[in-house]
């Protein structure tokens, strides 16, 4: 039982660079969602969905984009890389938007 | 806006102690309250989630509290063991299907 799939696990980045951290899940949730955290914080919501199709901003979206064309995938895109993006990013999803929040490993993100 | 904190900040005890983690939150009006526990270099794991009507729930050593009029939750943990070690988040829902609040975390130490 899979869960919730994250990968890469790290990456390196020169400013200006772009990149896809690809998240999926095969527990057939609805919500997803897209985290950071920075060290010595707590996590900060980027992007979430509620569905396939559907889309909506967290606290930090800038410089970010999402998609969410099926149930199972919702990747994160940097198109434009800047070291403020350095951290550690998280996706997570539940069945609906009140339950259990199930989180991947994680993807350790530097740019440089 | 609602914020949510965590003291102490990182904890030591020795194995077989009793101890206790406390969050607060800021408004009172939430939908739920997760307690999750990470490992380094890890995801999250939800450990219990309490509902606003709930005042506790308990599962195995572990032991969550919820009053909401006076903002605060704890996780109780009972005779503690090495394998406990691990930052311990707490997360509030102000209302069904919007994002989690996290805190930024107490970071539990227990040696053997």
């Amino acid at each position: 039982n899979a869960g919730v799939t994250q990968t890469p696990k790290f990456r390196i980045l020169k400013i200006g660079q772009s990149m896809t951290l690809q998240c999926t899940q095969d527990m057939n949730h609805n919500y997803m969602y897209w985290y950071r955290q920075d060290p010595g914080m707590g996590l900060k919501l980027i992007y979430y969905s509620v569905g396939a199709g559907i889309t909506d901003k967290g606290e930090v979206p800038n410089g970010y984009n999402v998609s969410r064309s099926t149930t199972e995938d919702f990747p994160l895109r940097l198109e434009l890389a800047a070291p403020s993006q350095t951290s550690v990013y998280f996706c997570a999803s539940s069945y609906r938007g009140a339950e259990k929040l199930f989180f991947g490993s994680g993807t350790q993100l530097s740019v440089l | 806006k609602q914020e949510v904190t965590q003291i102490p900040a990182a904890l030591s005890v020795p194995e077989g102690e009793n101890l206790v983690l406390n969050c607060s939150f800021t408004d009172s009006a939430i939908y739920n309250l997760q307690w999750f526990r990470q490992d380094p270099g890890k995801g999250l794991t939800s450990l219990l989630l309490i509902q606003s009507s709930q005042r506790e729930q308990t599962s195995g050593r572990l032991n969550a509290s919820l009053d909401k009029s006076s903002g605060r939750s704890t996780l109780y943990i009972a005779a503690s063991q090495p394998g406990d070690s691990a930052t311990y988040l707490c997360a509030v829902r102000q209302e069904a299907g919007t994002a989690l609040i996290f805190g930024k975390g107490t970071t539990l130490s227990v040696s053997s």
